[in-house]
């Protein structure tokens, strides 16, 4: 079984500042992915950032990008220029190749982006 | 637009009764799935359902049930078994074949007891 740890419940960051959120993972798989989850508020899911564990380079969306450390099996999310609409609760997920495309999530960590 | 609904919004249960959450998507995804939140465990997965007719437990199935017998809808019943079902639930929904999919996700509802 597959499990993700996520060992900052709750993180704060002033606006324009940069943060990394970390995430550990526990798998026997040598095949996976990667996802990095943003709940605001509203409680709405939305994905932020995927990594193939496949893939060498390290995943970027805009301002977000993720440091893949496979041999440590570690995958932080980094916001750069963080915005006071990044405040939300952040899940790390863990996806196995071919089993079904069911997720493992991370207990989470508590964002708040101050002024 | 597609997407995944969720309803209710918010619902109650009485003690010792069964009540049932809907999940709809339009998006053509075969895959669907039902989780629960709680406060500091992040989502658990209850079930999940890869074709029409067929689905698997999650890892915290109990007390619950499901029914796939169309594609665009996954309702979730909580029965009564269920002793502590006050929680956020979420539905989603997923291309499958594809592993680095991600799963789309409704706006949730949120369960309480009476």
């Amino acid at each position: 079984a597959q499990t993700v740890t996520q060992s900052q419940p709750e993180m704060s960051v002033q606006e324009a500042e940069t943060v990394t959120l970390s995430c550990t993972y526990d798998t026997s798989e040598s095949n996976y992915y990667l996802f990095w989850y943003k709940q605001p508020p509203s409680r709405q899911m939305i994905l932020v950032i995927r990594q193939e564990a496949y893939k060498q380079q390290n995943a970027t969306e805009n301002r977000f990008s993720v440091n893949f450390q496979k041999a440590a099996k570690s995958f932080s999310l980094k916001i750069s220029d963080s915005q006071l609409g990044d405040t939300a609760m952040y899940f790390c997920a863990f996806m196995t190749a071919g089993g079904g495309n069911k997720l493992t999530f991370g207990t989470g960590t508590q964002l708040k982006v101050e002024l | 637009d597609g997407g995944i609904t969720q309803s209710p919004k918010y619902l109650f249960r009485k003690e010792g009764q069964n009540v049932t959450l809907s999940c709809e998507q339009n998006l053509n995804h075969d895959a669907m799935y039902w989780y629960r939140q709680d406060p500091g465990q992040g989502l658990r997965l209850i079930y999940y359902s890869q074709i029409v007719n067929d689905f698997q437990k999650g890892d915290i199935a109990e007390g619950y049930s499901v029914s796939r017998e169309k594609k665009e809808s996954f309702p979730l019943t909580v029965t009564s078994a269920q002793k502590n079902p006050t929680a956020f639930y979420l539905c989603a929904s997923s291309i499958t074949g594809f592993g680095n999919q991600p799963q789309h996700f409704g706006d949730g509802t949120r369960l309480s007891i009476l």
